[in-house]
């Protein structure tokens, strides 16, 4: 029962360091989605996939890229790590593009720039 | 745009009494909203979420919420808290604007619960 798995769960980088996080679903669903959680700023959407083969930014893409590699797999790349990206990043997905459909959540990828 | 305002970023509570965290919403058509909970090193988890069948919304865990319209709110209830309960906890509202489901999540309550 393994939902979104994301790794991997801790990483430490130095400032211009790149970097990919991974992530992957096995619950069929269409949609998927990055976002990063910093203390007292909730969770901001930074990439997300409505459907296999598109992706479109979010609230805050800058510094980062990502790739649907297909229905299961959905990376976040950092080309040129900053100290401003240290964060918690989680990766979701939900069944469909539906406004009432809920996220499922990874649980997590514990980024830190030196 | 949708957006949601939680009051409190800490609430305490003894165990066994009442849990209220506090959700306000902004949205110019009706909204979806929903509650997840965080426990700690732990990814988001769904506790329920309104879609218009209902105006009182019962979750996981003993959790209920109430959409009141006239007040924009969807405040998080539950009646006795379990020290399990000790968590975070967010409201979303889902953003139509876009065409496409995009959550707006608050900032947070972090709900202690002391014995």
């Amino acid at each position: 029962n393994a939902g979104v798995t994301q790794t991997p769960k801790f990483q430490v980088l130095k400032t211009g360091q790149s970097m990919t996080l991974q992530c992957a679903q096995d619950m069929n669903h269409n949609s998927m989605y990055w976002y990063r959680q910093d203390p007292g700023m909730g969770l901001r959407l930074i990439y997300y996939s409505a459907s296999e083969g598109t992706t479109d930014k979010g609230e805050v893409p800058n510094g980062y890229n990502v790739s649907r590699l297909n229905k299961r797999e959905f990376s976040l790349r950092l080309e040129s790590a900053a100290p401003s990206q240290t964060s918690v990043y989680f990766c979701a997905s939900s069944e469909d593009r539906g406004f009432n459909q809920p996220q499922h959540f990874g649980d997590g990828t514990r980024l830190s720039i030196l | 745009a949708q957006s949601v305002t939680q009051l409190g970023s800490h609430v305490s509570v003894s165990e066994g009494a009442l849990v209220l965290l506090r959700c306000n919403y902004s949205s110019s058509v009706p909204p979806y909203l929903f509650w997840y909970v965080q426990y700690p090193n732990q990814g988001l988890q769904l506790l329920l979420k309104y879609t218009s069948a209902a105006t009182l919304v019962k979750g996981i865990n003993g959790f209920e919420a109430e959409f009141k319209k006239s007040e924009t709110s969807f405040h998080l209830t539950k009646p006795s808290a379990h020290m399990s309960d000790a968590a975070e906890y967010f409201c979303a509202v889902s953003d139509r604007g876009t065409g496409f489901q995009k959550l707006v999540f608050g900032t947070g309550t972090r709900l202690l619960v002391s014995p």
